[in-house]
């Protein structure tokens, strides 16, 4: 069974500081990860997917790489701002019972402190 | 630039009662989704539909039914609401169950089974 663990849980950053959030999953046998960001009370916004023969993606501030063989994702986001926090998720897309399924992680709560 | 629009938002029942969450996507998407958001649990897929006129479980499928109204719509019934089933519902949509193809995510549906 594919699980998806995102650590830490929670990040306290001062505002400026370049940081990086973790995923890893335990099924390598992937399609792709994404990773999201939600924002209290508010659904998910797709940030980044990165597709299984990917190694990173970029958007801007945020850079996700892929390591596939060794199951682990990160985001790093540079210069962080307080308009950055938010949950970040990660989720894996695999495939589960004859059809493709997205498993999510439990998410890294981030803080950017002006 | 609606996206994925769901109603109601915010939902009280009492344990026994019945309710239809509504979904509706208007990027003419050919998957859809219902997942369930609880604290410590990350998002878990109820029940998708992978084109219109098809309906497969997930993870957590007991107590829901779901109907793939038309190509835009999916609708998420609770027949007999348990305390439970207080949860976020999130209703995503995808062009197509493709590995490459993002979900997105409606705001989300907060219902209190009191």
């Amino acid at each position: 069974k594919q699980e998806v663990t995102q650590i830490p849980a929670a990040l306290s950053v001062p505002e400026g500081e370049n940081l990086v959030l973790n995923c890893s999953f335990t099924d390598s046998a992937i399609y792709n990860l994404q990773w999201f960001r939600q924002d209290p009370g508010k659904g998910l916004t797709s940030l980044l997917l990165i597709q299984s023969s990917q190694r990173e993606q970029t958007s801007g501030r945020l850079n996700a790489s892929l390591d596939k063989s060794s199951g682990r994702s990160t985001l790093y986001i540079a210069a962080s701002q307080p308009g950055d926090s938010a949950t970040y998720l990660c989720a894996v897309r695999h495939s589960q019972g004859g059809s493709e399924k997205l498993v999510f992680g439990k998410g890294t709560k981030l803080t950017v402190n002006p | 630039n609606a996206g994925v629009t769901q109603t109601p938002k915010f939902q009280v029942l009492k344990t026994g009662q019945s309710m239809t969450l509504q979904c509706a996507q208007d990027m003419n998407h050919n998957s859809m989704y219902w997942y369930r958001q609880d604290p410590g649990m990350g998002l878990r897929l109820i029940y998708y539909s992978a084109s219109e006129g098809t309906t497969d479980k997930g993870e957590v499928p007991n107590g829901y039914n779901v109907s793939r109204l038309n190509k835009r719509e999916f609708s998420l019934r609770l027949e007999s609401a348990a305390p439970s089933q207080t949860s976020v519902y999130f209703c995503a949509s995808s062009e197509s169950q493709g590995p490459s193809r993002p979900q997105h995510f409606g705001d989300g549906t907060r219902l209190s089974i009191l």
